[in-house]
This record gives C-alpha cells, sequence and structure tokens, in this order.
C-alpha cells in the first residue's frame, strides 16, 4: 500500500511570513496526527484528527497554527506568522483506528527553516 | 506529568556486542509501550509494542512495571541497527488515547 504522503519536503521562509503544510494519510485511515520535531527532540504531537473532527489539539499553539481536515482524507497544517522557534520537522501519520495500540504509520515529513 | 526519558543521546557499540537501550517513563495509568525506529533516510516506523511480546529483527523489550522502564535488548548488535530509535508511549482511554508521547531518542552506531 502506498505509505503516508507529506508536501513540500523542504521549505525556508522568512520570520512572520506564513507557510501551509499537506498531508495525504494511507488510504481508510480514520486517524490523522500532525508532530512536530525540534532538532534534538523527539516528535511532539500538536494535532489528532478523527476523520475531519479533531480529537485533541491541545499542544497545538492557537494563536498561530491552524490545522484541518476537510473531507477527513488529506489535511493541511498552516503557520502565520512564522517564529524563528518554529524550524522543525513536521511530521504527519496516519493510522486506521484511535486506539492506544494502533499502529502509526509515518510520512516522510516536511523540514521547515525560519529565517 | 506523562513523559519519556532516554538517558542516552549516543549509543556506541561492537558489531557483535550485547545492545541495551534505556528507556524509563511516567504515566499515572497503564501505559502502551513501543519503540520506534529512523534508519538514515528513512521513515520513522515501529519496531516493537510491548503488547505483542514479539521479537523483532533480533529485539526485544520487557515492560517493567515496578521500575516503570522498557529498554530495548539485542544480544548481538549489527552493523544494520545503526539508527535513531525512539521510546513512545501512549495512553490507554479518553482524549490521549493514539497519541504517542516520545523521548528524544537515542542514536545506535554499531562499528564494525
Amino acid at each position: 500500500e502506498a505509505g503516508v504522503a507529506q508536501s513540500p519536503r523542504y521549505k525556508i521562509i522568512e520570520k512572520r511570513q506564513s507557510v501551509a503544510f499537506w498531508c495525504n494519510p494511507i488510504s481508510g485511515h480514520a486517524t490523522l496526527y500532525w508532530y512536530q520535531q525540534i532538532l534534538g527532540q523527539g516528535p511532539k504531537l500538536l494535532i489528532q484528527f478523527q476523520n475531519n473532527g479533531v480529537v485533541d489539539d491541545s499542544q497545538l499553539p492557537k494563536d498561530r497554527f491552524s490545522a484541518e481536515r476537510l473531507k477527513g482524507v488529506d489535511s493541511t497544517l498552516k503557520i502565520q506568522p512564522a517564529k524563528l522557534e518554529d524550524s522543525a520537522v513536521y511530521l504527519c501519520a496516519s493510522s486506521s483506528y484511535r486506539t492506544s495500540t494502533e499502529t502509526q504509520y509515518f510520512g516522510p515529513g516536511t523540514r521547515l527553516l525560519v529565517l | 506529568a506523562q513523559r519519556v526519558t532516554q538517558p542516552e543521546k549516543l549509543l556506541s557499540v561492537f558489531k557483535g556486542a550485547p545492545v541495551e537501550l534505556k528507556c524509563n517513563y511516567s504515566y499515572s495509568g497503564s501505559p502502551e509501550l513501543f519503540w520506534y525506529v529512523q534508519y538514515s533516510r528513512q521513515r520513522l516506523q515501529l519496531l516493537l509494542r510491548h503488547i505483542s511480546r514479539e521479537s523483532i529483527k533480533g529485539f526485544t523489550a520487557d515492560l517493567n512495571k515496578g521500575e516503570t522502564s522498557f529498554h530495548l535488548k539485542k544480544p548481538f548488535a549489527q552493523e544494520e541497527d545503526s539508527a535513531m530509535y525512539y521510546c513512545a508511549l501512549s495512553g490507554g482511554y479518553g482524549g490521549s488515547q493514539g497519541n504517542l508521547i516520545f523521548g528524544k531518542g537515542t542514536k545506535l552506531s554499531v562499528k564494525p
């Protein structure tokens, strides 16, 4: 089966600019996750979707980050305006169900550099 | 607070030597524990989970609730085991169900 797709793979922007990332999960996967991975750290969950509804966005900086999953398939994550500390790899993952034991499949990530 | 600690940033061993990557966790309920691995230029992928009690690529991990640990072990390391290893936990219910909390990772380097 095709894996999780993400684009772009790399993005360089200046602070205060906006940026958007796209994710296409594995076909049929109901749950979609966005993680932020800062250099030297493990991934940190930003938001979790179940179909097109938000399950958990407690760690999403809502003053600048937004995400949506229209039609319960693809998802976009947006940052507006970007700050230097947003430089990170943004990982999208998907799983069949929202259970604690379900395997999450990760995309290749989008590497963002904010100058 | 939920937390995963991997005390070693880098672990370097020779081929054929035993390997143990340490992981300790803090969680008030009954978590599910996982090891994820990222090989060079590849995606983050699941290596094994405690509930399956399986051995994958010669690796095993035992959940020790008394010591709140989930160390990853392999008796004889191979060069192809060189990678970044992340320990992660997931809450068993409620809003945290399915969410993964990752440690900072340990880079394993297996020398020939």
